[in-house]
């Protein structure tokens, strides 16, 4: 049972214009909400952040969205630029006191390539 | 501050080998947990630790151990190596209600 999955496994955007990732999660308890970014051969690096009380928040380039009601979440990344092609993982947590509190679920991963 | 330590980096293992996958940390993380990537599965939890002498299982436990005797450090072991445990292992750390901050991982083939 995939509790959280990004049905993308790919996608292609021009240097410049905007990467729209996308994530969904079935865990009603999941209440906390992250994106990573992964190069090959490295770990995964932590990208930005939201809590199931917000439905937005941004950090520079990147916007992450959360539609609760949904059960969905989005990163943007506006503009892309090359050096942005890396795969991308949605993860996700739940609240104190729940079960999955701390512990992370990934989702697969998305491959975005951004082209010069 | 050298942040989430793995080693080794790569490691062959014959069926039935055991082994330990080490992990160390230098920022004070009261979090540690091991991940495994598989091709097309993203990452999935194998055990973690809310802190010293406090382990619990995650999502794919079975064939590991941890034990957690310290705040800096979080060893798996394989008990004994399968096929099936050829895969990338990731060790993270951090604070509960934060992004954790991930090793670059341990490249483990058991043929």
């Amino acid at each position: 049972d995939q509790q959280v999955k990004q049905n993308s496994p790919s996608l292609s955007v021009q240097e410049g214009r905007i990467s729209i990732l996308n994530c969904d999660y079935t865990n009603s308890m999941f209440d906390y909400f992250l994106w990573y970014k992964k190069y090959p051969a490295e770990g995964p690096t932590f990208l930005i952040s939201i809590s199931s009380i917000k439905d937005k928040n941004e950090d520079g380039r990147f916007t992450v969205f959360l539609n609760k009601s949904a059960k969905h979440l989005s990163l943007h990344i506006v503009p892309s630029q090359p050096g942005d092609s890396a795969v991308y993982f949605c993860a996700a947590s739940g609240n104190a006191g729940g079960t999955s509190y701390g512990k992370l679920t990934f989702g697969q991963g998305t491959i975005l390539t951004v082209h010069p | 501050n050298a942040g989430v330590t793995q080693t080794p980096k790569f490691q062959v293992l014959k069926t039935g080998q055991s082994m330990t996958l080490q992990c160390a940390q230098d920022m004070n993380h009261e979090y540690m947990s091991w991940y495994r990537q598989d091709p097309g599965m993203g990452l999935r939890l194998i055990h973690y630790s809310v802190g010293a002498g406090i382990t619990d299982q995650g999502e794919v436990p079975n064939g590991y151990n941890v034990s957690r005797s310290t705040t800096e450090d979080f060893p798996l072991r394989l008990l004994s190596a399968a096929p099936s445990q050829t895969s990338v292992y990731f060790c993270a750390s951090g604070f509960v209600g934060y992004g954790y901050t991930f090793g670059s991982g341990t490249r483990l083939t058991v043929v």
